[in-house]
């Protein structure tokens, strides 16, 4: 059980143009989705918090308009990378929580999007 | 000094062999800890999740948090070649589920068969 698919799984784009990442809660219904990034040998650093229905909190330094955040299901959130450039280039990945009595406490994370933006 | 310090190795050890793994941490607001393993090129996936101090044990795994001294670890006995993974860290001062994880670099473990 609790499953997170992402889709793509990698993808490569030409610099100044959009790239629409995927996050599926394939056998629960997320409270609560999470956006993060992680740049080679570094850290997972949280890029943005949304909840189904509302609007996305974004993290300090995170572009809002540039990533734009769609919750539209407590089964589906997308991370849209507008107007990508060279150092968008970033592996995404997202997760999913459950709130609420009798939940576990945890988040459950998607295999990840490599993305290349040439 | 950055909140969350995890030596990132890499760190080889022979197949059977006691892996001890740590991080130590600069906020004492920190009450959640949770160590993940990470494949390459893949998620997070949790393994320890421990509220404030002590141990916890399942499996080969024992988690270990002292607040007292900021620093946790993670023990894996009887270490395999599928425990070949990155070792993240993460804390924070609410659930696990409420995001706001602040995670550390990872350590990469490799085990020899």
């Amino acid at each position: 059980g609790a499953v997170v698919s992402q889709h793509p799984s990698w993808v490569i784009c030409k610099s100044g143009t959009s790239v629409k990442i995927e996050c599926r809660s394939l056998d629960f219904q997320a409270t609560t989705m999470f956006w993060y990034r992680q740049f080679p040998k570094q850290s997972l650093m949280l890029m943005a918090t949304s909840n189904e229905g509302s609007k996305a909190t974004y993290e300090q330094g995170v572009e809002k308009d540039k990533f734009l955040i769609n919750h539209a299901s407590l089964t589906l959130s997308t991370l849209t990378v507008t107007s990508a450039h060279p150092e968008d280039s970033s592996f995404y990945i997202c997760s999913a929580s459950v709130m609420g009595q009798g939940a576990t406490d945890t988040q459950y994370f998607g295999p990840g999007t490599r993305l290349t933006v040439l | 000094q950055k909140e969350v310090e995890q030596d990132p190795g890499p760190l080889s050890v022979p197949e059977g062999a006691i892996v001890s793994l740590n991080c130590t941490y600069s906020n004492s607001a920190f009450q959640y800890f949770m160590w993940y393993r990470q494949y390459s090129r893949k998620g997070p996936e949790l393994l320890m999740y421990t509220y404030s101090s002590g141990n916890k044990e399942d499996g080969r795994f024992t988690a270990q948090v002292d607040k007292s001294s900021k620093y946790i670890s993670l023990f894996i006995r009887d270490s395999q070649p599928s425990d070949s993974a990155t070792y993240l860290c993460a804390m924070t001062p609410y659930g696990g589920s409420q995001g706001n994880l602040i995670f550390g670099k990872g350590t990469k473990l490799s085990v020899k068969p």
